[in-house]
C-alpha cells in the first residue's frame, strides 16, 4: 500500500503565483519523520526539511512553508511567489525506522512548472 | 563538510551485459548507505540499505546485488542486466542511527539497450 500519496502529478503556476503541494501519509508507528526533496531536472535530489513526528510546529524558510497536521495525516509544502527556478519535482518521503534502516517511503512526486 | 559521489553519470548497456555502479561517501564514518531506483515517471524505490561494512538487506527480489567493501563505498551490481534494469539509480547516506536525514548523490542513468 501507498505510503505516502501525492495527488497531484503537474502543477503549472504562473511566476510570483503561491503554490501549495500536498502531501498525506500513512503510518502506524507513533515515531516517524517527514521530508521535502526537490529534483530538478539535473536529477539530484536536494533535501528541503525532516520534521518529527512530535513536532507539530510549521516552518517557514524564505519562500517556503511546510504545514504538517498529524490529525488530517499531511505535510504540505507552501512556495510563496513562485519562480522559475523553482520548477521541479517535489517528493514528500516519510521513514519509519522499521526493519528497513529508516529507508524513506516516497510519494510519486509533483512536477511543478512555473512560468515566466 | 560531507560529499557523495556517483560513477559514472551515465551508462548505456547490452541487454545481458553486466553492471557496475559506485558510490563514496566522504567527511563521514559509518553512514547507513542506501541504494534507490527511479524508473522513468515513477517515485522512488529503495534497492539495498547497509548499516555497516558487508552488511547489506535488500528490498527488492530481482537480479542486482550490492556489495560494501569498504567504510564509505557501496557498489551496486549486475552479472546480467535485463531492459527492465533501466533507470536513475540513486545512492544516499545518513548519519548512523537510522533517523537521520538521507543526502543524495548525483545519480547514475543506466540504459538498457
Amino acid at each position: 500500500a501507498q505510503k505516502v500519496t501525492q495527488a497531484q502529478t503537474e502543477i503549472s503556476v504562473v511566476e510570483k503565483e503561491d503554490v501549495t503541494l500536498d502531501c498525506v501519509y500513512e503510518t502506524r508507528d507513533t515515531t516517524y519523520y517527514l521530508f521535502w526533496y526537490k529534483q530538478p531536472p539535473s536529477g539530484e535530489l536536494v533535501f528541503l526539511i525532516r520534521r518529527n513526528s512530535f513536532d507539530e510546529q510549521n516552518e517557514i524558510s524564505g519562500r517556503y512553508s511546510w504545514n504538517f497536521q498529524k490529525s488530517t495525516s499531511s505535510f504540505n509544502f507552501t512556495i510563496t511567489a513562485s519562480q522559475v527556478v523553482d520548477s521541479a519535482v517535489y517528493f514528500c518521503a516519510l521513514s519509519e525506522g522499521t526493519d528497513s534502516g529508516y529507508a524513506l517511503n516516497f510519494g510519486k512526486g509533483t512536477s511543478l512548472l512555473v512560468t515566466p | 563538510s560531507q560529499t557523495i559521489h556517483q560513477w559514472p553519470a551515465t551508462l548505456v548497456q547490452p541487454v545481458g551485459s553486466p553492471l557496475s555502479l559506485e558510490c563514496t561517501v566522504e567527511g563521514t564514518s559509518n553512514p547507513n548507505l542506501y541504494w534507490y531506483r527511479q524508473a522513468a515517471g515513477r517515485g522512488l524505490q529503495l534497492l539495498f540499505y547497509s548499516v555497516g561494512i558487508g552488511q547489506i538487506s535488500s528490498e527488492v527480489p530481482q537480479n542486482l546485488s550490492a556489495s560494501r567493501p569498504q567504510d564509505r563505498q557501496f557498489i551496486l551490481s549486475s552479472k546480467k542486466l535485463l531492459l527492465s534494469d533501466s533507470g536513475f539509480y540513486l545512492c544516499a547516506w545518513s548519519e548512523a542511527g537510522g533517523e537521520e536525514t538521507q543526502y543524495f548523490g548525483p545519480g547514475t542513468r543506466l540504459l538498457v539497450l
